[in-house]
């Protein structure tokens, strides 16, 4: 039973445009949700969080946006650099939860 | 300061034997979680351990155990090795369960089961 759902496991976007990923989950108890960026053969990194009590949180060239009644959330990055190739992972955590729930993970591939 | 140090990077094993990894996290991080990489089942929570605690496990074989140190410095076993338990195996440590911006991860041990 997937919970979380990344439904493109791959992503091509230009450098300077606009990198959307996203992700569902089924799961109504997660209540905060995190984006991490992996390289291969190394642990995840953090990048932005969300509360499911905000519907938007912005750190520099990267915005999550939660639409809670629907189950989605969405990574936006802009511009998208080289750099941002990589698996990106949503992972929810549950109320006062100590597990994360990774997604199946998107591979964005940023071309020049 | 130091990230989280998972030991050995690599290990071969025979089908059959036990095997043992190492984590170690960053000062004074009390939260030790496991999570395994396969290409087929993606990232799974293996267990996580608070103050020499298992608080949490996922659904694994009881195969696989660990456990954590006074020190949180943590280890997972995995005994009588099939060849479907070759993966990345992650360690994430955390300030606590509920400090939901401190998951760090290590680089990870790649187990290869032969």
């Amino acid at each position: 039973d997937q919970q979380v759902k990344q439904n493109s496991p791959s992503l091509s976007v230009q450098e300077g445009r606009i990198s959307i990923l996203n992700c569902d989950y089924t799961n109504s108890m997660f209540d905060y949700f995190l984006w991490y960026k992996k390289y291969p053969a190394e642990g995840p990194t953090f990048l932005i969080s969300i509360s499911s009590i905000k519907d938007k949180n912005e750190d520099g060239r990267f915005t999550v946006f939660l639409n809670k009644s629907a189950k989605h959330l969405s990574l936006h990055i802009v511009p998208s650099q080289p750099g941002d190739s990589a698996v990106y992972f949503c992972a929810p955590l549950e109320g006062g939860g100590n597990k994360l729930t990774f997604g199946t993970g998107t591979q964005l591939k940023v071309e020049l | 300061k130091a990230g989280v140090t998972q030991t050995p990077r690599y290990l071969i094993k025979t089908r059959g034997q036990q095997v043992t990894l190492s984590c170690s996290p960053i000062s004074g991080h009390r939260s030790v979680s496991w999570y395994q990489q396969t290409p087929g089942q993606g990232l799974q929570f293996l267990f996580e351990y608070f103050s020499e605690t298992q608080r949490n496990k996922g659904n694994f074989p009881g195969r696989f155990s660990g456990r954590q140190f006074s020190n949180s410095r943590s280890e997972m076993n995995v005994s009588t090795l099939e060849l479907g338990d070759s993966a990345l195996y992650l360690c994430a440590s955390s300030l606590n369960a509920v400090d939901n911006y401190g998951y760090t991860f290590g680089s990870g041990t790649r187990l290869t089961v032969v």
